[in-house]
């Protein structure tokens, strides 16, 4: 069974313009959620999606924002780049559930450089 | 709102030493807590978990055991190897009310602890 993807590993930027980093869960996954893991920060949440509706939302500017798309894979997307969005951004699926927790699998993340 | 605080690293431990990483956490609920893994190269794996107090999540020979009187959920084991050397994430969930139920969708991460073990 395949894990969950993400595209594209690493990803180079300036200030100021856009970027789009996907993922896709793993077969079944409903929910998809977004962490930031910034050097020295650890990792923070960023956005929990589940059947294409935003489910919570992290700490974050507006200028952070996502969807997920009717095959449950995700877009993150950041726009006006700043040098501290430089960061390794996670995805995780998971099923969903209204009883008890279900397992976060995780992607081996997309490393955002902003110069 | 939700925190996880965990022993600063990184911690260099000889092998078959035993290890202790301590965690502590603030939740306005009742959260489940987790230790995750990240192996270098790899991506964050789940190592334990635990539902409620007194709960012990165990896996590969690491311990963990809920107490809800100490807020803490400190990682054990009795003899580490080479292999064990990671970073180590302390991580709660909070239940979230949801339409239906409850969920515990978001994570909340301690900041991690480097662990290497030399032979």
């Amino acid at each position: 069974e395949a894990g969950v993807t993400q595209s594209p590993t690493h990803l180079i930027k300036t200030r100021g313009q856009q970027a789009t980093l996907r993922c896709s869960p793993i077969s079944g996954h409903t929910s998809v959620y977004w962490y930031q893991q910034a050097l020295g920060l650890g990792l923070q949440f960023l956005l929990w999606y589940d059947e294409g509706e935003e489910r919570n939302r992290g700490n974050f500017p507006p200028r952070f924002s996502g969807r997920q798309f009717p095959n449950y894979s995700s877009e993150l997307n950041v726009n006006a780049l700043e040098l501290e969005d430089s960061a390794l951004y996670l995805c995780a699926s998971s099923l969903f559930g209204t009883v008890g927790f279900y397992e976060q699998y995780f992607g081996p993340g997309t490393r955002l450089t902003v110069t | 709102g939700d925190s996880v605080t965990q022993m600063e690293g990184p911690v260099t431990l000889s092998e078959e030493a035993f290890l202790t990483i301590n965690c502590t956490y603030t939740a306005t609920g009742y959260p489940s807590l987790f230790w995750y893994v990240q192996y270098p190269g790899e991506g964050l794996q789940l190592l334990l978990k635990a539902t409620k107090a007194d709960d012990k999540g165990s896996n590969k020979g690491f311990e963990a055991t809920y107490r809800k009187e100490t807020t803490s959920f400190h990682l054990e084991k009795g003899s580490v190897q080479v292999s064990d050397s990671a970073v180590y994430f302390c991580a709660l969930s909070d239940p979230t009310p949801m339409a239906g139920g409850t969920s515990y969708g978001k994570l909340t991460f301690g900041q991690g602890t480097i662990l290497t073990v030399h032979p």
